[in-house]
């Protein structure tokens, strides 16, 4: 079976750290390219961050850009999420999605999501 | 950046209506759209890629158009699970990606 599952999420304090890890199962990770999609509570969809298929390439949505960072390893089938200096607009359900090129880079399969909250 | 903007933001009708949401992109994207579905407490679903092309399992009621900077979901003949909310997406700028701000479809 085609599966994604996230670990990882958790209560922290502002400017804390967390890191996020997804494990890929069921398909060859390699072969794709992989993203993170975050929604806060009662609100729409946000794309965070993306990777291709070897970690050359990196995207960044304005609102995480020099304190999220985006990471992979194809050889583990895991997909990684460092997140530093949160905030309380970091609080939301992270999923990672995966993207193919057969599928125009859409994302085909999701993950049902780990929970991050930033609170004192 | 790209950004997308999507129409309406909320949208009522009834079983059996025909039904169309429309997303605009900043700037063109040829046809790298992509149109999901959400219900509540569950991860987004595929329903459409390449602004056209019907993702493996999903009805056929569902159907996309559009290419450039202009593109609509076509629900042929709403049925009760279509109620959601739906959100279109760019992926012509991957790995980086951007999404609408959905639309939530309500029974009437």
């Amino acid at each position: 079976e085609v599966q994604l599952v996230e670990f990882g999420g958790g209560v922290v304090r502002p400017g804390g750290s967390l890191r996020l890890s997804c494990a890929a199962s069921g398909f060859t990770f390699e072969d794709y390219g992989m993203s993170w999609v975050r929604q806060a509570p009662g609100k729409g969809l946000e794309w965070v961050s993306g990777i291709n298929w070897n970690g050359g390439s990196t995207g960044y949505a304005d609102s995480v850009k020099g304190r999220l960072t985006i990471s992979r390893d194809n050889a583990k089938n895991c997909l990684y999420l460092q997140m530093n200096s949160l905030r309380a607009g970091d609080t939301a359900l992270y999923h990672c999605a995966r993207a193919g090129s057969s599928s125009s880079f859409a994302f085909d399969i999701w993950g049902q999501g780990t929970m991050v909250t930033v609170s004192s | 950046d790209i950004q997308m903007t999507q129409s309406p933001s909320s949208l009522s009708a009834s079983v059996g209506d025909r039904v169309t949401i429309t997303c605009r992109a900043s700037q063109s994207i040829r046809s790298y759209l992509n149109w999901y579905q959400q219900k509540p407490g569950k991860a987004p679903k595929l329903l459409i890629y390449a602004g056209s092309s019907l993702q493996s399992g999903v009805s056929s009621r569902f159907s996309g158009s559009g290419s450039g900077t202009d593109f609509t979901l076509t629900i042929s003949s709403l049925q009760p699970e279509d109620f959601a909310t739906y959100y279109c997406q760019q992926s012509y700028s991957t790995p980086k990606y951007t999404f609408g701000q959905g639309t939530k479809l309500e029974i009437k």
